[in-house]
């Protein structure tokens, strides 16, 4: 079953911060966060393992409550490249494959 | 190094018509998989290949999709009697295998298919 994303989208202006989501109806076991520029290949941004863990790359980190079968992901002070559309993957135990949400469109202006 | 490549980055096609998309993962990557992404919305999963075995082809639309790999290696993604809801861009990723834990997908740029 496809993970739900929110925002759907969302306008910042540079050096704000953004919050998107993922929830899941399913037990996971792993959570992926991805970005796709307009045009271009998806693009590998981090994995989230069951246990709480969170992670962090540069200005962007993310967050995986199993209980909650929930993940977040975490811009501070965006900058004008974090434009494009996130897109949470979530992996059930077992299931060897990832289900997409519908992907929350960031649009960062100057 | 080089990544995932696929062919031919765009196909417009009439309607009926049989189309073969291929993929050439990185090399080394055990695990292949193939999306279909309509305009705007997100990555509808269509089959997982682990080697060249597909444990798991349950997003397969239809009987008209079949897809094989060979060799551990390229992949072709085959629509048969295309329709035009199947316009659409049809991605491929992989990744080293082993499970999805801790191993990211790398995707190729796409294929960009129009039936008319």
């Amino acid at each position: 079953q496809q993970p739900v994303q929110s925002p759907q989208a969302v306008i910042l202006r540079e050096g704000e911060d953004a919050v998107i989501n993922c929830s899941s109806s399913k037990a996971l076991y792993s959570v992926h966060w991805y970005r796709q520029k307009h045009g271009e290949a998806p693009v590998f941004l981090m994995i989230l393992l069951k246990g709480g863990e969170q992670k962090g790359h540069d200005k962007i980190s993310a967050s995986f409550n199993e209980k909650k079968q929930q993940s977040s992901l975490y811009l501070t002070a965006s900058q004008l490249s974090y434009s494009g559309t996130y897109f949470c993957g979530t992996e059930e135990p077992g299931a060897q494959k990832l289900v997409f949400g519908q992907g929350t469109r960031l649009t960062i202006n100057p | 190094g080089a990544g995932v490549s696929q062919s031919p980055s765009n196909k417009v096609t009439e309607k009926g018509k049989d189309v073969e998309l291929r993929c050439d993962p990185i090399s080394g990557h055990t695990a292949l998989y193939w999306y279909r992404q309509s305009l705007g919305q997100g990555l509808e999963f269509l089959i997982y290949f682990q080697g060249n075995s597909a444990p798991d082809k349950s997003g397969l639309p239809s009987d008209r999709f079949s897809a094989e790999r060979t060799g551990g290696s390229v992949s072709t993604l085959t629509i048969q009697r295309t329709q035009q809801e199947d316009s659409a861009v049809y991605l491929c990723a992989s990744s080293l295998g082993g499970g999805l834990s801790n191993q990211p997908q790398h995707f190729g740029d796409g294929t960009r298919l129009s039936i008319l």
